[in-house]
């Protein structure tokens, strides 16, 4: 089953409105890294957060690091149909030999 | 672009057969992962290698297995296939076997009947 979980599994915005992903884990994670999929294509790589409480913004994305270092999010303000795929993120979990596991993602939907 | 090749791009099989799939990394990247991408599914961790060695694996049996050149390039192989390997196979190449960011390729998508 999957070690890192996503909720939630399906978000339909107006274009606009903010958006909100969240990551949970049972287990402590080295680092965090969020990927953004378009339909038909690849994981791409956002970024990656390595400490306690860490917070970094990406013009509209923010991304946060629990203080536990078991959760973490991405908020995207005032969607845009650019914005539009499946969000995963993927942490570094000790049981896989510190390798990333991914999460089910997060689809986003934006309604022009 | 990620300068990660993967092929073939599309292939269809059919249960019992075996399969293997090809990728190249980035030039200077050492370390290979290997994921399995079921429809609607985030990609799971099947292998990585790092210079030729297989350094973690995930909870696949061992009918999958994989191989890692002197150039870096690398090979997934799974044998007696079923239905349920029907998946987007991604390689994903990195500088280190430990830290930073994956560059995936765009994917193998295997089919199985």
């Amino acid at each position: 089953g999957q070690q890192v979980m996503q909720i939630p599994q399906y978000q339909h915005v107006q274009e606009g409105e903010d958006f909100t992903t969240y990551c949970n884990s049972s287990t402590t994670l080295s680092n965090i890294q969020w990927y953004k999929q378009r339909p038909g294509g690849h994981p791409v790589f956002l970024i990656q957060l390595v400490k306690s409480g860490e917070v970094k913004k990406q013009k509209r994305l923010t991304f946060q690091f629990g203080e536990a270092k078991k959760n973490s999010s991405l908020h995207i303000t005032a969607t845009q149909t650019t914005d539009v795929g499946t969000y995963f993120c993927a942490g570094k979990l000790m049981e896989y030999g510190n390798k990333l596991v991914f999460g089910a993602g997060t689809i986003l939907r934006v309604k022009s | 672009e990620t300068g990660v090749t993967q092929s073939p791009t599309h292939l269809i099989k059919t249960r019992g057969q075996q399969v293997t799939l090809r990728c190249s990394s980035q030039s200077g990247h050492n370390t290979v992962s290997w994921y399995q991408q079921a429809l609607g599914q985030g990609p799971q961790f099947i292998f990585q290698y790092y210079r030729e060695e297989e350094n973690g694996r995930g909870n696949f049996p061992p009918r999958f297995s994989g191989l890692q050149f002197p150039n870096y390039s690398s090979e997934l192989n799974v044998n007696a296939l079923e239905l349920d390997d029907s998946a987007l196979y991604l390689c994903a190449s990195s500088l280190e076997s430990i830290a930073g960011e994956l560059f995936f390729g765009e994917g193998s998508r295997l089919t199985v009947l």
